[in-house]
């Protein structure tokens, strides 16, 4: 059974970039014909999907943040990780780390970190 | 404002039949599966439906979707008081990619 876990800053600071990665347990980040990405939810609202990162490298990202947005593996740690450049006060929210086996059948998810935005 | 149409809340009584809808296009519901997650106060969402009508090993058979042109619903029977949570819907946009609806909360009164 995948576990995944996010960790990064709690607390990032407007303009700065926000970093957040995810590690998965209990498998490989290499399985086949399975995607990895990550879904937002600001306080007290609905869920965001951010975007995802197939087996192969191939990436998909939300229009409304493509400029901002990177998502990228790292196999040798098991990890993946997410960037969002230029963080305002909008881009507050818990962040989830999901797994599955489209980029909207998410069957494995973190228990999701909250990113605030602050000077 | 959400790409996918869902109604903010429902409500029913303990074994009650609950309805949620969820409207969309023909560029997002209409030309792909639709997907359902539950999410339970304070937790991370948990799929609940994929594949329009298909449930994880572990989801109660009281949970069933469907899906008729640019709508689909999830329908829960025999409701319990453990079904008060957020519902969202979830498919891919053709044009947006992965969209979700606003959610619906359910009051199991």
């Amino acid at each position: 059974q995948l576990q995944l876990q996010e960790s990064g800053p709690g607390l990032v600071k407007p303009s700065e970039t926000l970093s957040l990665t995810c590690t998965v347990s209990g498998g490989s980040i290499s399985r086949n014909s399975y995607y990895w990405g990550w879904i937002r939810q600001p306080p007290g609202k609905g869920l965001e999907w951010i975007g995802n990162i197939y087996y192969s490298g191939s990436t998909y990202y939300n229009p409304s943040l493509k400029s901002r947005v990177t998502i990228s593996v790292d196999t040798s740690k098991n990890q993946f990780s997410l960037k969002v450049n230029s963080v305002t006060a909008a881009d507050t929210a818990v962040y989830f780390c999901v797994g599955g086996a489209t980029q909207i059948w998410l069957d494995n998810w973190g228990q999701g970190t909250l990113v605030t935005v602050s000077s | 404002q959400s790409v996918l149409t869902q109604p903010p809340s429902a409500s029913g009584t303990p074994g009650q039949r609950v309805t949620i809808s969820c409207s969309g296009s023909s560029s997002n519901i209409g030309s792909n599966y639709v997907y359902w997650y539950q999410q339970l106060p304070g937790t991370a969402p948990k799929l609940l439906i994929y594949k329009n009508n298909q449930r994880p090993s572990g989801v109660p058979d009281r949970f069933s979707g469907s899906k008729s042109g640019t709508s689909a619903s999830l329908a829960i029977s025999g409701l319990r008081s453990e079904d008060e949570a957020d519902y969202y819907c979830a498919t891919w946009d053709d044009i947006l990619s992965g969209v979700f609806g606003g959610g619906t909360k359910l009051t199991v009164l």
